[in-house]
């Protein structure tokens, strides 16, 4: 079984700040690696898959990087609409989900 | 626009079956994988399980093998989920989730692009 872990478990950012969140494999997923973002009483939204690749509808400002284990999200300049849960999830064997990061107001 | 609508959940006993459906529509529910994911009150994400466009690969997690049945009708642009033994560690939002690779050949190997909004599944006594 392949565990994911996220870091920090809780990030706080102001508006307009960069924010970097981590996520890591305890063992290789090559780049089967994606995103998502889930607002309160809302469904997750995939944001990245591939490790990079932007899905349909998301803005620049969201960028995926890493391959193996290391991942990194990062939003370049945090909007209000950006606080949130981000999650990430392997699909290298059979899918897995990190624990979540927590996007909030600085 | 693609629509995933999740139903049949409820307040179960432990120990009893409840039977979850999923509505597809918007695009062609027979080209693609689907899966169910749950997320436990104030929890985390948990991929549950996950059927091929052909129904010919399926997949579980360890915590429901043997008690969840995954199905689908391509007729009638659905899926299932059936639940036998429920316990009250199966408590959860249990969403349908849309595979975003077009018939493919792995149910383990994609992220999934759309979601339902969850129905509640709540086993108490």
């Amino acid at each position: 079984e392949i565990v994911m872990t996220q870091s920090p478990a809780t990030l706080s950012v102001s508006p307009g700040e960069r924010a970097t969140l981590s996520c890591r494999a305890s063992q290789s997923v090559s780049s089967n690696l994606a995103w998502y973002q889930q607002k309160p009483g809302q469904a997750p939204r995939l944001l990245i898959y591939g490790a990079s690749t932007r899905a349909t509808g998301i803005p620049a400002r969201f960028s995926g990087s890493g391959s193996g284990t290391e991942f990194t999200l990062t939003i370049s300049s945090l909007q209000s609409e950006d606080f949130a849960v981000y999650y990430c999830q392997q699909y290298n064997n059979w899918p897995g989900f990190g624990p979540g990061t927590k996007v909030d107001i600085k | 626009e693609v629509q995933l609508v999740e139903s049949g959940g409820g307040l179960v006993q432990p120990g009893r079956s409840l039977r979850l459906s999923c509505a597809a529509s918007g695009f062609t529910f027979d080209d693609y994988a689907m899966h169910w994911v749950r997320q436990a009150p104030g929890k985390g994400l948990e991929w549950v399980s996950g059927i091929s466009w052909n129904s010919g690969s399926i997949g579980y997690a360890d915590s429901v093998k043997g008690r969840f049945t995954i199905s689908r009708d391509n007729a009638k642009n659905s899926l299932y989920l059936q639940m036998n033994s429920l316990r009250a560690e199966d408590t959860a939002l249990y969403y349908c989730a849309k595979d975003i690779k077009l018939r493919s050949k792995s149910v383990a190997a994609t992220p999934f692009d759309y979601w339902g909004q969850g129905t509640l599944v709540t086993v108490s006594s």
